[in-house]
């Protein structure tokens, strides 16, 4: 079974300053892929961030950078220079390595953590 | 503007009535999913259609009933909901093979069963 943890249910920073949102994950699986989903009051899910299991280099997107840590089973978040619009829910999820090559995934996602950014 | 769209936003029903979902995904994906995310749970997959054939359905009970007639649009068919079943509906797509198929989701559906 896989199983996707954020011990952080909610999570302060003050604007352009960095934040690190914490996520571990348990799977027995050699090949997976890690994600963060940002969703803001609208409902959206939206893709931010991805990292695979045999990515050497920690994955990086703009102000967002995975702080992957193989050994800790960690994917941390870290956002750099925080802005008002960060505010939202940030969900860590994992993708089964079996699926990789078969067109679709399914993903585990954790319970989230909510971030507020104030001015 | 998100590539995928989910009507309508809200939605209130009685338990007995029946209504439907709808997903639409302009983006060329191939694969296409529902997630219920209740209050406090993590997302729970329900529903996966590969190429339009249903390829997982996670113990869902038969009261929710999904439909895909081609690639771009997808469908949950609701009837004799329970309160329980009150929660936000997304519906998500993602196309091919290979290492970073992330998954686009909508806006979700937010479903209240009286």
């Amino acid at each position: 079974a896989q199983k996707i943890t954020q011990t952080q249910p909610g999570m302060f920073v003050q604007e352009k300053e960095a934040v690190t949102l914490d996520c571990t994950y348990d799977t027995s699986d050699q090949s997976y892929g890690l994600f963060w989903y940002k969703q803001p009051s609208s409902g959206e899910m939206i893709f931010l961030i991805y990292q695979g299991s045999y990515d050497e280099q920690n994955a990086t997107e703009g102000r967002y950078s995975l702080n992957f840590q193989k050994a800790r089973k960690s994917a941390n978040l870290v956002i750099s220079a925080s802005q008002l619009g960060d505010s939202a829910m940030y969900f860590c999820a994992m993708r089964e390595g079996t699926n990789m090559n078969t067109g679709f995934q399914k993903l585990v996602f954790g319970t989230g953590t909510r971030l507020l950014v104030s001015p | 503007e998100t590539g995928v769209t989910q009507t309508p936003r809200h939605l209130v029903m009685g338990m007995t009535n029946k209504k439907s979902l709808k997903c639409e995904q302009h983006l060329g994906h191939n694969a296409m999913y529902w997630y219920k995310q209740s209050a406090k749970k993590p997302l729970e997959l329900m529903f996966v259609y590969s190429l339009e054939e249903r390829v997982e359905n996670n113990s869902v009970p038969s009261r929710f009933s999904p439909e895909c007639p081609n690639s771009s649009h997808l469908f949950l068919h609701l009837h004799t909901l329970q309160p329980e079943d009150s929660a936000l509906y997304l519906c998500a797509s993602s196309h091919g093979t290979g290492r970073a198929t992330e998954a686009f989701f909508g806006q979700g559906t937010r479903l209240t069963v009286v």
